[in-house]
């Protein structure tokens, strides 16, 4: 499978806790976008990697967050000190450099805070 | 970026085609309109992306009237499996300024019944 993957599927964690998503995009992709969905809502907006640099981190991007892609490869999101308000999907996708505007998304992270 | 409005949900039996209408009234002579798929727990797929007139793959059809002030995604023959979430998104190819982060409404909760 060449798609774009993502672990862990499913995390649960108290809040107070640090967890750490990672993404794995189609090998040949330049960019990587990180993207979060709460129920009944469209993907929003979080970060945005072209090759290793971070260009572009949404408002919705707190301090407690922080993303890296340190190769230019797969892509980890680090969110700390998690709250209730950040239970919800993280999806991750990626695109040509060149891209028509079509990105390919993972599964992503059911993230759920108790 | 051009605000999009979609109906929120919308019912069909199996064997229908369905189109779906999305109004995009502040349009850019830039944006192309992208129409996205999402299954529960699963990412957005990209599924069809126009800038005028018709646009047609083996998966769907998209009508763009001269005005471009709406479009219609029409899917015919509908299954049980064409049951998702599709979103209208409208922008500049790259999308987000010069980003590419795809900006995302509630989008059109498309049931297909047998």
């Amino acid at each position: 499978d060449t798609g774009v993957s993502q672990n862990p599927r499913h995390k649960i964690t108290k809040r107070g806790q640090n967890v750490t998503f990672r993404c794995d995009p189609i090998s040949e992709h330049n960019r990587l976008y990180w993207y979060r969905q709460t129920l009944g809502q469209g993907p929003e907006f979080l970060t945005y990697f072209q090759n290793e640099a971070q260009l572009e981190k949404s408002r919705l991007l707190s301090d407690r967050f922080s993303a890296e892609r340190p190769k230019g490869s797969f892509s980890t999101l680090e969110i700390q000190r998690t709250e209730q308000g950040d239970s919800a999907m993280y999806l991750c996708a990626s695109s040509l450099l060149a891209g028509a505007g079509e990105q390919f998304f993972g599964p992503g992270t059911r993230l759920t805070v108790l | 970026l051009a605000k999009t409005t979609q109906p929120i949900s919308m019912d069909s039996y199996e064997g229908q085609e369905v189109n779906i209408t999305c109004s995009h009234n502040n349009i850019a002579t830039n944006d192309y309109i992208t129409w996205y798929q999402q299954f529960p727990s699963q990412g957005p797929r990209f599924i069809i992306q126009g800038y005028k007139t018709k646009v047609t793959n083996e998966v769907a059809s998209l009508f763009i009237p001269a005005d471009r002030k709406s479009s219609t995604l029409s899917l015919p023959r509908v299954s049980l499996s064409d049951t998702a979430v599709y979103y209208c998104l409208v922008g500049d190819r790259n999308y987000g300024g010069s980003q590419g982060n795809l900006i995302f409404g509630k989008g059109t909760k498309l049931s297909v019944k047998p």
